[in-house]
């Protein structure tokens, strides 16, 4: 079935390094892929997506883009903040939506 | 414009209760998923209500039921509850199934 496997955790980085979190995914289809940031304290909130092979989506700073040959979504920011300290988690949709497991990240300055 | 909204906060139980969460979905939006996560790990599809309807279902007994009411708002309903249901129960709503999805700031359960 459908699935997603992300980069473990936790992810710990000083302020203004390069980030990224792998991705990547399993999918019978062609899958909608996306990126949820979950602040401490709160709900999941939509960062980026991407519909289709060789999009890239954008959002604060941060980049992923839908790879079908390596079927791979991994996420990336040049420059973290202490703001950014959040779970981070992949997902696509199938014929349902499928969560990665979270990948934490605190960045200290 | 208000966003998704559940209720209670906050809930404790003990085994062999029952319980029933609400969600109040984004305005403007028809399609409502629940997600159960446990701590630590990602949301996990319970299942997603359409037109009054339960439309897909994910790998939960039933004992886990829901329901969807005319203005789109919906319910969750666990029966027999065990320890293992202590979580959080997060409510999401879109346009389409398959569309980018809002959610609330979920429901912490837990269970003695």
């Amino acid at each position: 079935g459908d699935s997603v496997t992300q980069m473990e955790g936790p992810v710990t980085l000083s302020e203004e390094a390069f980030l990224t979190i792998n991705c990547t995914y399993t999918a019978t289809g062609y899958p909608s892929l996306f990126w949820y940031v979950q602040y401490p304290g709160e709900g999941l909130q939509l960062l980026l997506k991407a519909t289709k092979a060789d999009d890239k989506g954008s959002n604060k700073g941060f980049e992923a883009t839908y790879r079908k040959e390596t079927t791979s979504f991994h996420l990336e920011k040049g420059s973290v903040q202490v703001s950014d300290s959040a779970v981070y988690f992949c997902a696509l949709t199938g014929n349902q939506f499928y969560f990665g497991t979270g990948t934490s990240l605190t960045v200290i300055p | 414009d208000a966003g998704v909204t559940q209720s209670p906060t906050h809930l404790i139980k003990t085994r062999g209760q029952q319980v029933t969460l609400r969600c109040s979905p984004k305005s403007g939006h028809d399609t409502v998923s629940w997600y159960q996560q446990a701590l630590g790990q990602g949301p996990q599809f319970i299942f997603q209500y359409y037109e009054e309807e339960e439309r897909q279902r994910g790998n939960f007994p039933d004992r886990f039921s829901g329901h969807q009411f005319p203005n789109y708002s919906s319910e969750l309903n666990v029966n027999a509850l065990l320890l293992g249901d202590s979580a959080l129960y997060l409510c999401a709503s879109s346009v389409l199934s398959d569309q980018p999805q809002h959610f609330g700031d979920g429901t912490r359960l837990s269970i003695l």
